[in-house]
């Protein structure tokens, strides 16, 4: 099956720093990538749809200016959580599906964020 | 927003015993598919179904679909204590199948 690499898969990090965490698609191209924030026994919540060579669409109420987000190239889609703060502690995960309509998502291992 | 409802919440079974996890919806949908997630980790796809479809095995798995009530079942037969993790259901919606709308999830714990 298709694989889709998260990395990292774990980070600590201070207040007011930046983090970037990257998802990469081993074995297909995905044109659009799919960003998702879980709190700790909650479901997934999509924050953003991340678009190969253009912006990135956000969900309503989510930062774009906070969670920046960049598609640079057909297999690699980075969220940078920018001046983070301990609210934004979370897991991360990332999905990819191989472009085709009616087809299985393909998702990361995630990132546990937190910020101390 | 959420759209997907599962229940139980919480599902706490003894080995061997078939396990039933139900999802509601409240739109259209071209697909509902299940995933699992072992604590801390990402979604494993378990199964897709159609919705022209009515029911999908897969192994110990099996998967209905009523679009009628918009809701869906998962069965899994004969568990193990590996099954222990939590299900969530996920559906399209008229974005495209690719943005998927996941349910709340249910935990399910199998004691051996």
């Amino acid at each position: 099956g298709a694989v889709v690499s998260q990395h990292p898969s774990w980070v600590i990090c201070k207040s007011g720093t930046s983090v970037k965490i990257e998802c990469r698609s081993l074995d297909f191209q995905a044109t659009t990538m799919f960003w998702y924030r879980q709190f700790p026994k909650q479901s997934l919540m999509l924050m953003a749809t991340s678009n190969e060579g253009s912006k990135a669409t956000y969900e309503q109420g989510v930062e774009k200016d906070k969670f920046l987000i960049n598609h640079a190239s057909l297999t690699l889609s980075t969220l940078t959580v920018t001046s983070a703060h301990p609210e934004d502690s979370s897991f991360y995960i990332c999905s990819a599906s191989r472009g085709v309509m009616n087809t299985e998502a393909f998702f990361g291992q995630g990132t546990r964020l937190t910020v101390v | 927003s959420q759209q997907g409802e599962e229940d139980p919440q919480a599902l706490s079974i003894q080995e061997g015993e078939n396990a039933t996890m139900n999802c509601s919806y409240k739109t259209s949908i071209n697909n509902l598919q299940w995933y699992r997630q072992n604590s801390g980790r990402g979604l494993v796809h378990l199964i897709l179904i159609r919705s022209n479809e009515r029911e999908k095995h897969s192994g110990r798995l099996r998967v209905t679909l009523d679009t009628s009530k918009k809701s869906s079942s998962l069965l899994i037969t004969a568990s193990r204590a590996a099954d222990t993790a939590s299900y969530f259901c996920a559906t399209d919606g008229s974005q495209g199948a690719q943005k998927l709308v996941f349910g709340q999830g249910t935990r399910l714990t199998i004691n051996p």
